[in-house]
């Protein structure tokens, strides 16, 4: 079957460091993704990884061991405004992406 | 303009009605998908569909059907709606490579 694993919510503080872990079990895999999404509109592409290691982009850094079915995004520096869900998807064999449920980040003063 | 729109960006109806909801997209894009979103559900795969000949069923597609009637405009229709149906619903595009999904600003609907 198809799973994919992230808590449902954190709380972070502006300023801090937090990192938001996926583990996933699916059917083939063709790389791994993560969204922003803020309340009620469209999820934002964050970043990708297909290949172990880490993918560092501004704030935001992800990484991924395929041997561990696992990933987690870093974000730095919180500010008020990474108060979001960040999705997990799982791109599987025929090129679906599979979905996470999402972590809702809390960033507070 | 945003590169992938969605009409209308609400709506309610009543049970038995027929909806449809529209994708347009102007980044070019082969490939396009519809999902819903539901609170603690996520976003599950509705319809997919790799090119203007090719439509592929997502992991609940029951109750719903969908048109490519050409590269930059995909339908999603549901021919009879009920309450359950309620949610948000997705539009989203990729290319072949790198295959990262761009999503439009979703449909909210709501089935009385």
């Amino acid at each position: 079957g198809q799973n994919i694993d992230q808590p449902t919510e954190m709380t972070a503080t502006e300023g801090a460091i937090v990192q938001i872990n996926c583990t996933y079990q699916t059917s083939g895999f063709n790389g791994l993704f993560w969204y922003q999404q803020h309340a009620g509109e469209a999820p934002t592409f964050l970043s990708y990884n297909v290949l172990d290691g880490l993918e560092e982009k501004g704030r935001f850094s992800s990484f991924l061991s395929r041997s561990k079915g696992y990933s987690y995004l870093l974000l730095k520096e919180l500010q008020m405004k990474d108060s979001a869900s960040y999705l997990c998807a799982v791109r599987d064999a025929r090129g679906k992406l599979i979905f996470g449920q999402g972590t809702e980040l809390s960033v507070k003063p | 303009d945003a590169d992938v729109t969605q009409t209308p960006r609400n709506r309610i109806t009543k049970t038995g009605k027929r909806i449809m909801l529209e994708c347009s997209q102007t980044k070019g894009h082969d490939r396009m998908y519809w999902y819903r979103q539901d609170p603690g559900l996520g976003l599950r795969l509705i319809y997919y569909s790799f090119d203007v000949k090719d439509i592929n069923k997502g992991e609940i597609s029951d109750g719903y059907s969908v048109s490519r009637q050409a590269q930059a405009k995909f339908s999603l229709s549901l021919e009879s709606a009920i309450p359950n149906q309620t949610a948000l619903y997705f539009c989203a595009t990729s290319d072949r490579s790198p295959d990262t999904q761009y999503f439009g600003p979703g449909t909210r609907l709501t089935v009385l």
